[in-house]
């Protein structure tokens, strides 16, 4: 995806163990935000920023913190990972795409065993 | 990439038919539309987009149809290819900070 990308693309922790999900991008976008996907959720808000450490909770923020020291970069970090955060994860930059549209990265599939 | 076994909804059409994909949205103070595509393995990405102030808006084989009154959405896509196979999503802007809030997504199976 251009502009955008996550780092890792998959990992697998075991419960109670801290874990960084990476977001880059390279275009200078004031807002970033960082969605989970789950079976018969859909796509669900998590954190977003709006600028470097302006950062505010979403929807199903519960366990999950996050963290904006520069525009490039927004890092989401569950503190103790537990089962019920195995997920798909996905960050997306609002780069216009028609007025207010996002462009989303590739996604992180985390696995909490 | 990623994606997600999901347990959707799913719209299966022939190819070469028009596909009709519908979604009802929850805010009737929400003022932007967004019609997401995510193919398997792939993030979700941007299709068309629409205002309140307009009820209908077309862009290179899809039309999305907005009626504001019993807040419904739709994506028109002519003459569906194998290629459109993929979840649908609608996604309506609403909140502070122009925030998008996601619907469950719909299942497009094109049938050669």
């Amino acid at each position: 995806d251009a502009g955008i990308t996550q780092s890792p693309r998959h990992k697998v922790t075991e419960t109670g163990t801290p874990v960084t999900l990476r977001c880059h991008q390279t275009e200078n976008h004031r807002y970033m935000y960082w969605y989970r996907q789950d079976p018969g959720h859909g796509l669900r808000l998590i954190h977003y920023s709006y600028g470097v450490k302006d950062t505010d909770k979403g929807e199903v923020s519960d366990g999950y913190s996050v963290s904006r020291s520069k525009t490039e970069d927004f890092l989401l970090t569950l503190e103790s990972a537990t089962s019920s955060q195995t997920s798909v994860y996905f960050c997306a930059i609002r780069d216009g795409q028609g007025v207010l549209g996002y462009t989303f990265g590739s996604g992180t599939r985390l696995t909490v065993v | 990439g990623e994606s997600v076994g999901l347990h959707l909804p799913t719209l299966s059409v022939q190819e070469g038919d028009n596909s009709i994909i519908n979604c009802a949205y929850s805010n009737s103070a929400s003022d932007y539309f967004i019609w997401y595509k995510q193919e398997s393995g792939k993030g979700p990405q941007f299709i068309i987009d629409i205002r309140s102030n307009m009820d209908k808006r077309q862009g290179q084989r899809v039309t999305v149809l907005l009626n504001k009154t019993v807040k419904h959405l739709s994506l028109q896509i002519a003459a569906t290819q194998p290629g459109d196979s993929a979840v649908y999503f609608c996604a309506e802007k609403s909140g502070a900070n122009s925030k998008l809030t996601f619907g469950k997504g719909i299942t497009l199976s094109v049938r050669p």
